[in-house]
């Protein structure tokens, strides 16, 4: 059984540029969740989508940053002009179902490095 | 809203215990506890809902004291394998939708021979 699966592991992008991070959660998993995590920090959430639906981005910032989940095909999140800041690791996450009492598989996460 | 982890870091010699503690200023629904060594992604530990469930591996326990809206991760004997920085994650009653969880910034565990 494959694993959460994230490409590329490392993306490198000059400031200004487009980074596109791809995540194919688990076989069977259908809700996938996106993290950003800063060195020596915790993970922070970014957003929750289903397939076809964003059921929650209140840790998207407002710009520059996008996700999808389409029918066919893996969740994108997108970072339009990236900036030094963006630079980080952006760690997928999925599960079965819906709610609390089901653990979140992560994936092996994309580092990413603004110049 | 960001739960708070202590200690920081701890280092231990194989076969000694920690604690881990992960405190928050909000009630809690659910705690979730995650490990993550160096360049890896985090490893699901354990699952502690509001109510007194427990979902994870049999090796490691945990508590979760609602009224003091904190929950601890024990670890008994440890194996150099411990090592890793742990995280707890955690869902508020008014903290978004289900499964929207909200990370410490960590506790670095360092098990030496």
């Amino acid at each position: 059984n494959a694993g959460v699966m994230q490409n590329p592991r490392h993306l490198v992008r000059r400031r200004g540029q487009e980074a596109r991070l791809r995540c194919s959660p688990m076989k069977g998993h259908s809700h996938v969740y996106w993290y950003r995590q800063l060195p020596e920090e915790g993970l922070k959430f970014m957003v929750y989508l289903q397939k076809e639906n964003i059921i929650d981005e209140s840790g998207m910032p407002k710009e520059r940053f996008s996700a999808e989940f389409p029918k066919e095909g893996p969740s994108i999140l997108r970072i339009q002009q990236v900036v030094r800041g963006d630079s980080a690791a952006y760690f997928c996450a999925s599960s079965q179902l819906a709610g609390t009492y089901n653990e979140q598989f992560f994936g092996p996460g994309t580092r990413l490095t603004v110049l | 809203q960001q739960p708070v982890q202590s200690p920081q870091a701890v280092i231990l010699r194989e076969g000694e215990d920690a604690v881990i503690n992960c405190s928050s200023s909000k009630a809690l629904y659910s705690v979730h506890w995650y490990r993550q060594k160096h360049g890896e992604a985090p490893v699901f530990l354990m699952i502690l809902l509001k109510g007194g469930e427990q979902k994870g591996h049999e090796k490691i326990s945990a508590s979760f004291n609602e009224k003091k809206q904190q929950s601890s991760l024990y670890l008994t004997a440890s194996q150099l394998s411990y090592s890793g920085t742990y995280f707890c994650g955690t869902e508020n009653f008014d903290g978004g939708s289900q499964g929207n969880l909200i990370f410490g910034k960590g506790t670095k565990l360092s098990v030496k021979p």
